[in-house]
C-alpha cells in the first residue's frame, strides 16, 4: 500500500520568512513523487516532481529515501505562494497495470503581508 | 486553460436521483480519471481509464459508474447508491497511464450538491 501523509493542514508565514510544506510518505518500491498546488479560484495543477530536480517559482524539493520525505521549501515566500499544496507519490497500482497517483491531505499556506 | 472541461460547474441532486458529469478533453491522451475531493480529505481516486471501452475501480468506486465509450470523453454517474455524494469533483487526464512520472492535467471540477 501506499501512503502520502501532510502533517500541517494549515501553515502561515510571513512575506519574506522561509517556508517548509512537510510531506513524507510510504511506499515499498522506488517512488516518483510530485507537488501539485492549487490557487484560490485555479483549477489542480503540477508544481514540481522530484525526477526533473528543478526550482519553480522559487520552489525545491529534494527526495530523502531514508527519512522517506519529500518537503517542499522556498527560501522567501510571497504572498502569491498562497493556495493548497499536495504532496503525491505515484506507484505501481498491484492487481493493475498502470501507475496510480496518491495524494496527501493537502496543506493549505497563508503568506501575511 | 481549456484541455480538459467539466460540466456543469454546480450540480443538484435530490433523493434517490442518478446524475451525471461531463468529462471532456482535447489533448489526445489515453488516460483519464476522477477524483473526489473532499475538505480535509485531499483527492480521493474513484476510477481510471487507461483506453477507450475499459476502466478500473479506484480507492472509494461504491456509489459510482463510468463510462468511457470515446477517447475524450470519460463522463461518470453517481448513482443513488451513493449516501454521501456531495464533494467537489475533478477529472484528470495523463498521456498514458502506465508511467510512474506522467503529470496528470486536471478539470475546473464540479460541485455536486444535495437538496
Amino acid at each position: 500500500a501506499q501512503r502520502v501523509t501532510q502533517p500541517e493542514k494549515l501553515l502561515s508565514v510571513f512575506k519574506g520568512a522561509p517556508v517548509e510544506l512537510k510531506c513524507n510518505y510510504s511506499y515499498s518500491g522506488s517512488p516518483e513523487l510530485f507537488w501539485y498546488v492549487q490557487y484560490s479560484r485555479q483549477r489542480l495543477q503540477l508544481l514540481l516532481r522530484h525526477i526533473s530536480r528543478e526550482s519553480i517559482k522559487g520552489f525545491t524539493a529534494d527526495l530523502n529515501k531514508g527519512e522517506t520525505s519529500f518537503h517542499l521549501k522556498k527560501p522567501f515566500a510571497q504572498e502569491e505562494d498562497s493556495a493548497m499544496y499536495y504532496c503525491a507519490l505515484s506507484g505501481f497500482n498491484s492487481g493493475g497495470s498502470n501507475y496510480k497517483l496518491t495524494f496527501g491531505k493537502g496543506t493549505l499556506l497563508t503568506v501575511n503581508p | 486553460d481549456g484541455g480538459i472541461t467539466q460540466s456543469p460547474k454546480y450540480l443538484f441532486r435530490k433523493e434517490g436521483q442518478n446524475v451525471t458529469l461531463s468529462c471532456e478533453q482535447n489533448l489526445n491522451h489515453d488516460a483519464m480519471y476522477w477524483y473526489r475531493q473532499d475538505p480535509g480529505q485531499g483527492l480521493r481516486l474513484i476510477y481510471y481509464s487507461q483506453i477507450v471501452n475499459d476502466f478500473q475501480k479506484g480507492d472509494i468506486a461504491e456509489g459510482y459508474s463510468v463510462s468511457r465509450e470515446k477517447k475524450e470523453s470519460f463522463p461518470l454517474t453517481v448513482t443513488s447508491a451513493q449516501k454521501n455524494p456531495t464533494a467537489f469533483y475533478l477529472c484528470a487526464s495523463s498521456i498514458w497511464g502506465y508511467t510512474s512520472q506522467e503529470t496528470q492535467y486536471f478539470g475546473p471540477g464540479t460541485r455536486l450538491l444535495v437538496l
